[in-house]
């Protein structure tokens, strides 16, 4: 059964640090494109990063580029997001997600993040 | 970046019948490279994460039933349930995986009328 276990998430206040990981298990994880995507309470989705199969290659959307750094290890089978000068606007349900190629076909059930004081 | 314009924002459709999900990017999908719609459709339940049906705008995901399509090329795109079931209560997202960064659509909400 494919799996993706987010863990990390909490309460942190504005300009803070937090460290987002997602274990994958079920299918080869070395062999998928990995994504962060979000979605603030009530509102819909929005795609934050993702890392090819090797990491040789990250994108991120603007609003949190030079913020938030997303990795992966391979041999952990593992996925993490490293968020810096956290915001109010970031809390949300992040969601772990991967597929072959940019489509998303597996998702975790996310890990809800809320940034506040 | 590539604006995804959905409509409309909700719809109410009977038991049975066709409910139509419109998608509108704000430029061409189709890779004249491979001929394919970088368009992908997802539903998602309340408390769940979002499940892919749709890929390159008319592959239907493996296990989704047959009364999901997708059709259109270029900007413009549908998502038909054909036959709706109570099942299929939910919020519905196109996707664009043609350039970075990756963009949804606002979503559209199908309702039992």
């Amino acid at each position: 059964e494919v799996q993706l276990v987010e863990s990390g998430g909490g309460l942190v206040q504005p300009g803070g640090s937090l460290r987002l990981s997602c274990v994958g298990s079920g299918f080869t994880f070395s062999g998928y494109w990995m994504n962060w995507v979000r979605q603030a309470p009530g509102k819909g989705l929005e795609w934050v990063a993702n890392i090819k199969q090797d990491g040789s290659e990250k994108y991120y959307v603007d609003s949190v580029r030079g913020r938030f750094s997303i990795s992966r290890d391979n041999a952990e089978n593992s996925l993490h997001l490293q968020m810096d000068s956290l915001r109010v606007e970031d809390t949300a349900v992040y969601y772990c997600a991967g597929g072959s190629g940019w489509v998303i076909d597996r998702w975790g059930q996310g890990t809800l993040v809320t940034v506040s004081s | 970046d590539i604006v995804m314009t959905q409509s409309p924002d909700s719809l109410a459709v009977s038991l049975g019948e066709r409910a139509t999900v419109n998608c509108k990017s704000s430029q061409s999908l189709l890779s004249r490279s491979n001929n394919k719609n970088y368009l992908a459709w997802f539903q998602q339940k309340p408390r769940q994460p979002p499940k892919l049906l749709i890929y390159w705008a008319s592959t239907r995901e493996s296990g989704v039933p047959d009364r999901f399509s997708g059709s259109g090329s270029g900007t413009d795109f549908t998502l038909t349930i054909s036959g709706l079931q109570a099942e299929d209560v939910a919020v519905y997202y196109c996707q664009q995986y043609y350039s970075a960064p990756i963009t949804f659509g606002g979503g559209t909400k199908v309702e039992i009328k």
